[in-house]
C-alpha cells in the first residue's frame, strides 16, 4: 500500500525568508504523480504544484519549487520570499498514474510572521 | 468554469438522522473522489467513481455509508444513521483520468453530528 508522511505538524517561518517542508513517500509503482495541496482556513484545497515521476527536472511555480529525489522517495516543497498569505495547511499527495486517487500525509501548519 | 459544486455547506443533525451530500463535479470530469478530513486522521479517501461506476470503496468506513453516482454530473453520499463520529468536512473531488489532470476539489460539506 502507498503511504505519504510528512513528519513536520507545524513549521514557522519569518515573513519574506525561505521555508521548506517534508514529505517522503512509499509506492512500489514506477509511474505516478506528486503534488502539494494549500488548505488555508477557508478550507479550500487549492493546488500549490505538481511533479510527473518520470521527470528529473523539479516543478517549479513561481515562489514554490519542490525537491524531487525518487530514489529516496522524498518530495520537499521549497517556498520563496514567504508571504502571509502563505499562511495555511499544506498537504502533500501521491496518485497513481492508472487511478488518480490521491493519498494524501497529515499534512504541515506553516505560520508566517511578519 | 465552475468548480466542483458541494451542498450542503454545513449540517447539523441529530444522531440516527439520514445525511445526504451533494457533489456536482466539474463538467467533462469523468472521475469523482470523495474524501472525508478529521483533525484525527486527516484526508481519507472514502470512494471513487470512475465514469460513474464505483471502482475503490474500500475506504468506506462501514456499511452506514453509501454513494451513488446515477450519472456524470452528479454523486451522493449517504450516511444513515449518521453517528456523533461521523462528524467531519466531508470532500468531493473530480479529474480527468488518464490525462495527467489533478484533482479539483469542491469547497466540502462540514457535517456536525450531535
Amino acid at each position: 500500500a502507498q503511504t505519504v508522511t510528512q513528519s513536520q505538524p507545524e513549521m514557522s517561518v519569518q515573513e519574506a525568508e525561505t521555508v521548506t517542508l517534508s514529505c517522503t513517500y512509499d509506492t512500489s509503482e514506477s509511474d505516478y504523480y506528486l503534488f502539494w495541496y494549500k488548505q488555508p482556513p477557508s478550507r479550500q484545497m487549492i493546488l500549490v504544484i505538481r511533479q510527473e515521476a518520470y521527470k528529473q527536472q523539479n516543478a517549479t511555480e513561481n515562489r514554490f519549487s519542490v525537491n524531487f529525489q525518487k530514489a529516496a522517495k522524498s518530495f520537499s516543497l521549497k517556498i520563496s520570499d514567504s508571504q502571509l498569505g502563505d499562511a495555511a495547511m499544506y498537504f502533500c499527495a501521491w496518485s497513481s498514474s492508472n487511478t488518480g486517487k490521491l493519498i494524501f500525509g497529515q499534512g504541515t501548519t506553516l505560520q508566517v510572521k511578519p | 468554469d465552475a468548480g466542483v459544486i458541494q451542498s450542503p455547506r454545513h449540517e447539523v443533525t441529530e444522531m440516527g438522522q439520514e445525511v445526504t451530500l451533494r457533489c456536482k463535479p466539474i463538467s467533462g470530469h469523468n472521475s469523482l473522489f470523495w474524501y472525508r478530513q478529521t483533525m484525527m486522521r486527516g484526508l481519507e479517501l472514502l470512494i471513487y467513481f470512475n465514469n460513474n461506476v464505483p471502482i475503490d470503496d474500500s475506504g468506506m468506513p462501514e456499511d452506514r455509508f453509501s454513494a451513488k453516482m446515477p450519472n456524470a454530473s452528479f454523486s451522493t453520499l449517504k450516511i444513515q444513521p449518521s453517528e456523533p463520529r461521523d462528524s467531519a468536512v466531508y470532500f468531493c473531488a473530480s479529474s480527468r483520468t488518464g490525462v495527467n489532470s489533478p484533482l479539483h476539489f469542491g469547497n466540502g460539506t462540514r457535517l456536525t453530528v450531535t
